[in-house]
């Protein structure tokens, strides 16, 4: 069975620091991997998506992700992290297939010191 | 806005009873999925529906069931709530029914039972 597991429920930084963020699947074929973002009282907003492309997926709002076979591994980053990135961050699979159904991490709360 | 629509915002009831909650999805989505979040249980799969038919379960309980209408709003039945029921329920749609296609979530109904 598939799983996701996103090491880290809460990872602080100062502004203007990198952002990490980790995500390791586990899925017998090679997936397709998401990153959500969710703002208080709000729903889930797609960050970036790997659908088998490029390895190096760049997404909305300066972020990036690197799909990593070997490592099963799909990691966030952002060089300089601002505010308004504070927010909960989900990673999530899906599998090749007629079901889109997303399996979710944990989530990660992200806090932006200023 | 992700132009999914999801219909009460909050929801207080009383354990027993049942309550309905509706979803409208983006305008040429046929992919309908239900999912709930919980302190505990994290962002769990309940159901998808494509074009009006089960695609695909998840650990939905017997006691909820969702349907899809043909105008392709969905509606996720809930009954003999209990308090563990108490949950942000989410809807998201895609234009398919695979993985690849990027699932646009609604703002959630946050639900409470007492």
């Amino acid at each position: 069975a598939q799983s996701v597991t996103q090491l880290g429920s809460h990872v602080s930084v100062s502004e203007g620091a990198l952002v990490l963020l980790r995500c390791n699947y586990s899925s017998s074929v090679p997936p397709y991997l998401f990153w959500y973002v969710q703002y208080p009282n709000q729903g889930l907003q797609l960050l970036l998506k790997y659908t088998s492309a490029a390895t190096l997926v760049k997404g909305i709002n300066g972020f990036e992700a690197e799909f990593k076979k070997s490592e099963t591994s799909f990691h966030l980053t952002k060089p300089s992290a601002h505010m308004s990135d504070a927010a909960e961050y989900f990673c999530a699979v899906t599998q090749k297939g007629n079901t889109g159904k997303l399996i979710f991490g944990q989530g990660t709360t992200l806090q932006v010191k200023p | 806005d992700s132009g999914v629509t999801q219909t009460p915002k909050h929801l207080i009831t009383a354990t027993g009873q049942r309550v309905t909650l509706r979803c409208s999805p983006r305008s040429g989505d046929l992919s309908v999925y239900w999912y709930q979040q919980s302190l505990d249980q994290g962002l769990q799969f309940l159901i998808q529906y494509y074009n009006g038919e089960e695609r695909a379960k998840g650990n939905i309980l017997e006691r909820f069931s969702a349907q899809q209408f043909p105008d392709l709003h969905s509606e996720l039945n809930l009954s003999s709530l209990e308090l563990g029921d108490s949950a942000l329920y989410f809807c998201a749609s895609s234009v398919d029914q695979g993985g690849r296609a990027e699932a646009f979530f609604g703002q959630g109904t946050r639900l409470t039972v007492v």
